[in-house]
């Protein structure tokens, strides 16, 4: 059964600050990651997605890097700003279903102080 | 391009009462998911439709829980009767096949 962790469970930053998310997963088979945002009382927005046969996606100031055979995934934000606080989360489309059937971490609280 | 909508985006009940939550997908969008994310923790998926087939609801507790999408497009999720850790925000998602996710606003759900 595919296991989905995320640490830290929260992180507080100042502004300008680059930081990384760590994601990782117990099942490498996996057909690809997607790191979403979170934002209080909202849905989740998508920010990257990196299928397995990929080792990095950009966005922005976002960059995300997919280690299959360790497990892990990270996100890093560069030059943080207040806007980013969210919470951040990590979620593994596994390989042997015929779908999409995302397993989700509990996620990052970040919080960027001015 | 419209996004995945969901409503009622509130929802107060009594525990043993029935609700009924909507979702419309992005158009085009064959794929289409009902998540359940609890306080603290990240979502967790109830049942995946693929146009109006149930591809997987191995997580749906099906002796309250029930899904339908009719036509392929919009689909409900009801509970009945429903408990006190139903209490939870209910997320739609949207896809074409096995691509990225889109989500809805979700529906917050308190059972008293």
């Amino acid at each position: 059964k595919q296991e989905v962790t995320q640490i830290p469970a929260a992180l507080s930053v100042p502004e300008g600050e680059n930081l990384v998310l760590n994601c990782s997963f117990t099942d490498s088979a996996i057909y690809n990651l997607q790191w979403f945002r979170q934002d209080p009382g909202k849905g989740l927005t998508s920010l990257l997605l990196i299928q397995s046969s990929q080792r990095e996606q950009t966005s922005g100031r976002l960059n995300a890097s997919l280690d299959k055979s360790s497990g892990r995934s990270t996100l890093y934000i560069a030059a943080s700003q207040p806007g980013d606080s969210a919470t951040y989360l990590c979620a593994v489309g596994p390989m042997n279903t015929g779908f999409q059937k995302l397993v989700f971490g509990t996620g990052t609280r970040l919080l960027v102080s001015p | 391009e419209a996004g995945v909508a969901q409503s009622p985006r509130y929802k107060i009940i009594e525990k043993r009462q029935s609700v009924a939550f909507w979702c419309n997908p992005i158009s085009g969008h064959a794929t289409l998911y009902w998540y359940q994310q609890i306080l603290g923790q990240g979502p967790k998926l109830l049942i995946q439709f693929q146009n109006n087939g149930v591809v997987d609801d191995s997580q749906l507790p099906k002796d309250r829980f029930s899904a339908e999408r009719l036509k392929g497009v919009d689909s409900t999720l009801k509970i009945q009767p429903a408990k006190l850790e139903d209490s939870a925000v209910y997320l739609c998602a949207s896809s074409w096949d096995r691509d990225e996710q889109y989500f809805g606003p979700g529906t917050r759900l308190t059972v008293t």
